[in-house]
């Protein structure tokens, strides 16, 4: 089976502040992990990816998360938080399985920044 | 590219009516997904397609809703009676199974109001 799981449906830090929000998975084939963001009535949109190599990857507006398959973790983070970066963030594996990828959300945190 | 097109962008209506949510997803994506989100439950799969064939619909809540993809291009999800509690934001995404990490790509979104 293939499981998400956001710790946190609310994360709220000051303005200027480290950003972190949890993101473990279960997969019992490779996965793609994925950070997606949603700004407030807007679809959402890709953060950064996971597919091969680099264990750290690079995304927009300053977001990075590391695979650690040990932790079986992709935690996102960000050094100084900006009021623009409120939002709601959603952490995604993509597996292929039976042939279909396989496509499971978190259920998503509400990053809340203060000024 | 001009992503995947969503219509109606916003749509009340009465109880009991039919209502119709239609997609083109991104030209060249052989994966095209409807998921439903709302404040209580979050984002929800609904039905996935691929190559136009749908694959998983246990998302569906009900007969009430059914989802179609004559082609490649389009898809329609419709809800036949329409009740209150299917007031909710509909999204379509779609996505191609290469090498790119099978980034799903979503629309902004149909925003339901069933009074």
């Amino acid at each position: 089976a293939q499981s998400v799981t956001q710790l946190g449906s609310h994360v709220s830090v000051s303005e200027g502040a480290l950003v972190l929000l949890r993101c473990n998975y279960s997969s019992s084939v490779p996965p793609y992990l994925f950070w997606y963001v949603q700004y407030p009535n807007q679809g959402l949109q890709l953060l950064l990816k996971y597919t091969t190599g680099a264990t750290l990857v690079k995304g927009i507006n300053g977001f990075e998360a590391e695979f650690k398959k040990s932790e079986t973790s992709f935690h996102l983070t960000k050094p100084s938080a900006h009021m623009s970066d409120a939002a709601e963030y959603f952490c995604a594996v993509i597996s292929t399985t039976g042939g279909y990828q396989k496509v499971t959300f978190g259920t998503g945190t509400k990053l809340q920044v203060i000024p | 590219d001009a992503g995947v097109i969503q219509s109606p962008r916003h749509e009340v209506t009465e109880m009991g009516q039919e209502v119709t949510l239609r997609c083109k997803p991104i030209s060249g994506h052989d994966y095209l997904f409807w998921y439903r989100q709302t404040m209580m439950r979050g984002l929800e799969l609904l039905i996935y397609f691929n190559n136009n064939v749908p694959i998983d619909d246990s998302g569906m809540p009900e007969d009430r809703f059914s989802a179609k993809m004559p082609n490649a291009s389009f898809s329609t999800l419709k809800i036949q009676p329409s009740e209150p509690r299917d007031s909710a934001v509909y999204f379509c995404a779609s996505s191609f199974r290469g090498t790119g990490g099978n980034t799903i790509y979503f629309g902004e979104g149909s925003w339901l109001t069933v009074v």
